[in-house]
C-alpha cells in the first residue's frame, strides 16, 4: 500500500526556518517524481515545488522561489522541503504528493495520485 | 500564468441529485486537467485525470468532460460521501500547475 507521511510542521516566527519531511513507503520511491502542495486554512490548493526522481530537475512556485528548497533522499525514501524566510502568508497545511502519468496519443499528462495527510505550518509572532 | 476559474464556488444539493461543476482555463490546456475530491479535514484524492479518465476505484457516478479551455465534473447521483470540496488542476505547464478555487458541495 502506498503511503506518504509528512512531519516537521509547527509554529515559527516570521523570518524563521523550518524543514518538512515526507516519508514514503509501498512503492519504489526512486522511480517517482514528487511535489509539495499547500493549503492555507479555509482556502484552496497551491502547488509549491517539484523534484524529479533523480533530483536532476527541481521547480518552484514564484511565491516561494529563493526561500524554499526541495530535496530528496532516495536511499531513505524521503522527500524534504527546507523553508527559510517564512512569512505569515506561508501559513498552511503542507502536503507531499506523488506524480504519475497518463500516456495517450501524443500526450503525456501528469497527475497527483497519492497524497500524504499533511502537516500544519503556522507562521506567527 | 494560466488561471483556473471554478464555478460555482459552492452549491447545495440533495441525495440523488445530479450536479455539475465547471472549470475554465485562461488559455488552451488541451486535456491537461485533473479533478480532486477533498473531504473535510482530509487530504485531496484524485478522481479524474486527463479531463475524463476515472481513477481506479472511483465510482462511475463521477465523470469528467471537456478540452481546450472548458471542463466539467458531473456527479450523476449524489451520495452522502460525495459532500466535499472539489478542485480542478491544470498541469499543462508541468511541472508547474495551478488549481481552481474549489467548489464546496453541501447538503441542502
Amino acid at each position: 500500500e502506498v503511503q506518504l507521511e509528512e512531519s516537521g510542521g509547527g509554529l515559527v516566527q516570521p523570518g524563521g526556518s523550518l524543514r518538512l519531511s515526507c516519508a514514503a513507503s509501498g512503492f519504489t520511491f526512486s522511480h517517482k517524481n514528487m511535489n509539495w502542495v499547500r493549503q492555507p486554512p479555509g482556502k484552496g490548493l497551491e502547488w509549491v515545488a517539484y523534484i524529479s526522481s533523480s533530483s536532476s530537475s527541481v521547480s518552484y512556485a514564484d511565491s516561494v522561489k529563493g526561500r524554499f528548497t526541495i530535496s530528496r533522499d532516495n536511499a531513505k525514501g524521503s522527500l524534504y522541503l527546507e523553508m527559510d524566510g517564512l512569512r505569515a502568508e506561508d501559513t498552511a497545511i503542507y502536503y507531499c504528493a506523488r506524480t504519475n502519468y497518463f500516456t495517450g496519443g501524443d500526450y503525456y499528462v501528469p497527475f497527483f495520485d497519492y497524497w500524504g495527510r499533511g502537516t500544519l505550518v503556522t507562521v506567527s509572532s | 500564468d494560466i488561471q483556473m476559474t471554478q464555478s460555482p464556488s459552492s452549491l447545495s444539493a440533495s441525495i440523488g441529485d445530479s450536479v455539475t461543476i465547471t472549470c475554465r482555463a485562461s488559455q488552451n490546456i488541451i486535456y491537461y486537467l485533473n479533478w480532486y475530491q477533498q473531504r473535510p479535514g482530509k487530504a485531496p484524492q484524485l478522481l479524474i485525470y486527463a479531463a475524463s479518465t476515472l481513477q481506479s476505484g472511483v465510482p462511475s457516478r463521477f465523470s469528467g468532460s471537456g478540452s481546450g479551455t472548458d471542463f466539467s465534473l458531473t456527479i450523476s447521483s449524489l451520495q452522502p460521501e460525495d459532500f466535499a470540496t472539489y478542485h480542478c488542476q491544470q498541469i499543462f505547464t508541468t511541472p508547474h500547475s495551478t488549481f481552481g478555487g474549489g467548489t464546496k458541495v453541501e447538503l441542502k
